[in-house]
Parts: C-alpha cells; structure tokens; sequence
C-alpha cells in the first residue's frame, strides 16, 4: 500500500528563515507527486505537480523539488502569508486514480 | 465564480440522523472525488465518479452512498449517522492534467 509521510509535523519559523519541508513516499510505481497548501477552514489549493526523480518547479517563495524517495518544497525567505499547512500526495500509476495523502506540515511564520 | 462548491458548510446533527451533502463544479471535469479529513488533518478518498460512474470505493461502510445525477454533481448521503462520522467532507474535482481542485468543505459534527 503506498505511504506518504511528511516532516516535520509543524514548523515555526521567523520571517525571512528559509527551510524546508520533506515527503517521503513509498509507492510501485509513481504517476506524479503534488503539492498543496490548506489554509485553516479551507480546502487544499494545488502548488505543484512533479512527475520525474530531477524535477523542479517553482512559485514564488516556493521550490518543490523530486528524488526517487522523496519530495521536497523549500520555502525561501518565508513571509507570514505563507502560515499554511502543506500537504503532500502521491498518485500511483494503476492505482485507480486516487491520491494518497501525507499528514501534512503545518507551517507558522511570524515577524 | 466558484469552480468546486459545497453545501452545507456546516451541518451538526445527532447520531441515527440521516443527512447529505451536495457538490457541484463549474469546471467542466469528468472525474470527481468525495475525501474525508479528521482531527488530524489527514486527508483520505473515500469515492470517485467518473462521469457518473462509480471508480473508487474506499472501503467506506455502506452508511455511506454518493449520486451522481450527472457529471457536474456528486452528493452523498449518509445514513445513520454515528459520532467517529463527525470530520471535515470535501469534494474534488480532477482535470486530464491529474490536477485536483478542491471544494471548500463541509464540517460535519454528529453529537
């Protein structure tokens, strides 16, 4: 069964601190990984698919980038309005269409 | 205009009631999903309709039974509603790029 698990669980950082966010997965075959961002009463919102271990996608602070094992979002230079929780999810080539979820990151930045 | 929306927002109800939840999108998305998230925040699929038919089936108890009168719409409808039912309902739907827009959620609480 794929797994998903996401690092850490929460994330307080100071205005302008770069980090980064890790999703490590377990799957047969991986059709593409994605990102979301969940803002508290929302549904998820898309940032990113990657498809292939060496890609790399980028959106304003935001760099998500896929290895064979995992997936990382790095956040530069982070802004309050980026507090978020980031959520990772992987669909599975054959496996019927539906994506698995990690637990997510939840994310505070504060001035 | 709202590409995924949901109604109720909110919707408190006692155990043994039955209750449902519509959703509608505006994108124009052949395939559509119902996922459930709880205390935790983790998000899981529970159903996908592609244009009307039912794809995925998550092992959710039959309590739980979605329509889709067309492909624009995917309800569902919950009998005998019980207490670990109380989460957070969202639907979604998926463009040809695997991309998946979320509604905004239904908050249910079963007391």
């Amino acid at each position: 069964e794929d797994q998903v698990t996401q690092s850490p669980e929460a994330l307080r950082l100071q205005e302008g601190e770069s980090s980064s966010l890790n999703c490590s997965y377990t799957v047969s075959g991986l059709r593409g990984l994605f990102w979301y961002r969940q803002d508290p009463g929302k549904g998820p919102e898309f940032l990113f698919t990657l498809y292939s271990a060496g890609e790399e996608k980028e959106k304003e602070r935001l760099k998500a980038t896929l290895t064979k094992k995992e997936s990382f979002l790095h956040i530069t230079a982070p802004k309050p309005e980026d507090s978020a929780t980031y959520l990772c999810a992987v669909f599975e080539a054959g496996g019927g269409n539906k994506l698995t979820f990690g637990t997510g990151t939840q994310l505070k930045v504060e001035l | 205009d709202t590409a995924v929306s949901q109604t109720p927002k909110y919707l408190v109800t006692q155990m043994g009631n039955d209750k449902s939840i519509k959703c509608e999108q505006n994108l124009g998305h052949d395939t559509m999903y119902w996922y459930k998230q709880d205390s935790k925040k983790f998000l899981k699929i529970m159903f996908s309709y592609n244009n009307k038919e039912l794809i995925i089936n998550e092992t959710v108890p039959n309590r739980f039974s979605p329509k889709s009168p067309d492909k624009a719409h995917l309800n569902l409808h919950i009998n005998s509603l019980e207490l670990g039912d109380s989460a957070v309902y969202f639907c979604a739907s998926r463009d040809e790029g695997d991309e998946q827009y979320f509604g905004p959620g239904t908050r249910l609480t079963v007391t």
